[in-house]
């Protein structure tokens, strides 16, 4: 059973646009919620994170948006660029607990 | 500093053959993991190390796989008469603790033909 469901597996943008990746999660104990991006040949890195008592947190071009009701997550890039061509993961983990479950990736293509 | 190093980088093999992967944490991390990443899919958990134990073994595939970690730092996950469906990324991470932010390494790419 997949706990944290992403969407779109993958995304083309024009540079310039809004680049939005979405995830969902089942389990009500998830209480922190990172965001990783990944360039090709290289590991996964924490982009930004979210915990549950606020409902958005921005980082330069970077916003997750959540929606604790909905048990939604999102990503948000603005003013997307061609550097930020690369796999994003959501990923989700509650308190206690130091293996985040991870979402299957969304491949994010920004046209120059 | 330095940051999670894995060797080898890529490495082709043949079915029914052992290998050996290696991880080399950040100086001073006491977490360490390990993960498996197949095409379209995401980050699969395999083991956890806090400091030399691995209480958390849940995550090995099969009795086939085994980790170690000596001298709380590096690590070698090692697959035993390995089969094609083994064929994946093999990513390490550490952090300062648990609950810490991990750090990934790039990876080891596994073929098994």
């Amino acid at each position: 059973q997949q706990q944290v469901k992403q969407s779109p597996q993958s995304l083309i943008v024009q540079k310039g646009g809004i680049s939005i990746i979405n995830c969902a999660y089942e389990n009500t104990a998830f209480d922190y919620f990172p965001w990783y991006q990944q360039f090709p040949g290289k590991g996964p890195a924490l982009l930004i994170a979210i915990r549950p008592d606020v409902s958005e947190k921005k980082e330069g071009r970077f916003t997750i948006s959540f929606n604790k009701s909905a048990k939604q997550f999102s990503l948000h890039i603005m003013d997307s660029q061609p550097g930020d061509s690369a796999t994003y993961f959501c990923a989700a983990s509650e308190g206690g607990s130091y293996i985040p479950t991870f979402g299957r990736g969304t491949s994010l293509i920004v046209h120059p | 500093g330095a940051g999670v190093s894995q060797s080898p980088s890529n490495k082709v093999t043949e079915k029914g053959k052992d290998v050996e992967l290696r991880c080399d944490p950040i100086s001073g991390h006491t977490a360490l993991y390990w993960y498996r990443q197949s095409l379209g899919q995401g980050l699969e958990f395999l083991i956890y190390f806090q400091g030399n134990s691995a209480p958390d073994k849940s995550g090995l595939p099969s009795d086939r796989f085994s980790a170690e970690r000596t001298g709380g730092s590096v690590s070698t996950l090692k697959i035993q008469r390995t089969q094609q469906e083994d064929s994946a990324v093999y990513l390490c991470a550490s952090s300062p603790g648990l609950l810490g932010t991990q750090y990934f390494g790039p990876g080891t790419r596994l073929l098994v033909l």
